[in-house]
């Protein structure tokens, strides 16, 4: 099975700030990296898909990036309905396997 | 506009069975496979496998074989999921998502979730 190891598992920040989060596969996936967005009692919403293709109606400032076993998440100007948690997610092949998460909370 | 439409929330003591249920809209049912992934309380997500929703065949995540079912009411554009035999650690949300392999597999939109109690 493919491990993804997501870092941070949370992080501080303000409104406007920029943030990172990371991802790493124990094996290439060949750029089929998802990302999710939860928020609390909500179920997951899809940000990202191949690495970096955004989802239809996702805003601009969330980009992906990454090949091989890294890949990142990357959300400029942090707006107040950013802050959830994150989560990524192996495409390649099942079993499919997320990585264990991120909460984004506001600093 | 597309839609996963699950049932109410479970309360069930230990031995039992459940059955939720995911009702779709908006799209072509048969179109698209069906998955099952599970969120306990405070936790991250797990998928637990999917149902070709053309064929009826379903695929389980080892962890996720033998007292899991999933299952098709095609002519209802509903999917189901059947825990029997159920144990305190099955006590969690369970989200069916619509799934998509074009060429990655990925799920593009999700139910709200059905949360399921176990306790005596």
């Amino acid at each position: 099975d493919i491990q993804m190891t997501q870092s941070p598992t949370s992080l501080a920040a303000s409104v406007g700030e920029s943030v990172t989060i990371t991802c790493l596969a124990s094996e290439d996936i060949y750029g089929s990296l998802v990302w999710y967005q939860q928020k609390p009692g909500k179920s997951p919403q899809l940000l990202i898909y191949g690495a970096t293709i955004l989802e239809d109606g996702i805003p601009s400032r969330f980009s992906g990036s990454g090949s091989d076993t890294q890949y990142s998440l990357k959300i400029n100007s942090l707006q107040p309905e950013d802050f959830a948690s994150y989560y990524c997610q192996n495409g390649l092949s099942t079993p499919l396997t997320f990585g264990s998460g991120t909460k984004l909370e506001i600093k | 506009q597309i839609q996963l439409v699950q049932s109410g929330p479970e309360l069930k003591k230990p031995g039992e069975s459940v059955k939720i249920s995911c009702k779709a809209s908006g799209y072509t049912f048969t179109d698209y496979a069906m998955h099952w992934v599970k969120q306990a309380p405070g936790k991250g997500l797990k998928w637990m496998g999917w149902i070709n929703t053309y064929t009826g065949k379903p695929t389980y995540a080892d962890d996720f074989k033998g007292r899991f079912v999933f299952s098709l009411e095609a002519s209802a554009s509903t999917a189901n999921l059947q825990i029997s035999n159920l144990k305190n650690e099955d006590t969690a949300t369970y989200f069916c998502a619509r799934g998509q392999l074009n060429p990655y597999w990925y799920f593009d939109f999700w139910g709200p979730g059905t949360m399921v109690t176990v306790s005596s």
